[in-house]
């Protein structure tokens, strides 16, 4: 079985500082891994997924995360946050055999502070 | 590409009513999702289609849950003598699958309130 966990459920920037979500995973197999936003009253929009290429994964909007098999980690990064990155952060989980439902984590919701 | 629509946007019922959601993918995706979410959690896999087939359908998916793709295009849900759990935002997605890695992209949802 596959599952994610978002470690903070809220997490809380300045303006200008280091944004670090944090996510890790339990799969039996190779998994594809996903961050989602999601914005209010939005459906989710991605990010950025790793599908078993480079372990490092640059996405939309400057963010990036990187596949770290040995910690099974998948933690999303971006060097310098905007108030536009306050909104509902999502980790996921697929199996890359099959390529079909996706497993999601509970979400951080990322606050930025002026 | 116009993205994937649902409607309504949001729905208010009485317990025990039925409901009826839409769903349109973006056109030509052959594969089409639901999930739903609750508050403060993340959305939850409900059931997908490729093309007409239903492949897959999760434990979530009571009896008094039904979901169509007759034409291999748009999708309904529906539930049946809803109940105030049934409250939810109901999500699609809809994806090009090709035989790995295909990028689900998300419709607004239907908000369900059940009273």
């Amino acid at each position: 079985a596959q599952s994610v966990t978002q470690l903070g459920s809220h997490v809380s920037v300045s303006e200008g500082a280091l944004v670090l979500l944090r996510c890790n995973y339990s799969s039996s197999v190779p998994p594809y891994l996903f961050w989602y936003v999601q914005y209010p009253n939005q459906g989710l929009q991605l990010l950025l997924k790793y599908t078993s290429a480079a372990t490092l994964v640059k996405g939309i909007n400057g963010f990036e995360a990187e596949f770290k098999k040995s910690e099974t980690s998948f933690h999303l990064t971006k060097p310098s946050a905007h108030m536009s990155d306050a909104a509902e952060y999502f980790c996921a989980v697929s199996d890359a055999s099959s390529a079909s439902k996706i497993i999601f984590g509970s979400g951080t919701r990322l606050s930025i502070r002026p | 590409d116009t993205g994937v629509s649902q409607n309504p946007r949001h729905k208010i019922t009485k317990r025990g009513q039925n409901v009826t959601f839409r769903c349109d993918p973006i056109s030509e995706h052959n594969r089409l999702y639901w999930y739903r979410q609750t508050l403060g959690q993340g959305p939850e896999f409900l059931t997908y289609f490729q093309n007409e087939a239903q492949l897959e359908k999760s434990r979530l998916l009571s009896d008094r849950f039904s979901a169509e793709r007759p034409k291999g295009s748009f999708s309904t849900l529906e539930i049946q003598r809803t109940e105030q759990g049934d409250s939810a935002m109901y999500l699609c997605a809809s994806s090009l699958y090709r035989g790995s890695a295909d990028t689900q992209y998300f419709g607004p949802g239907t908000r369900l309130t059940v009273l």
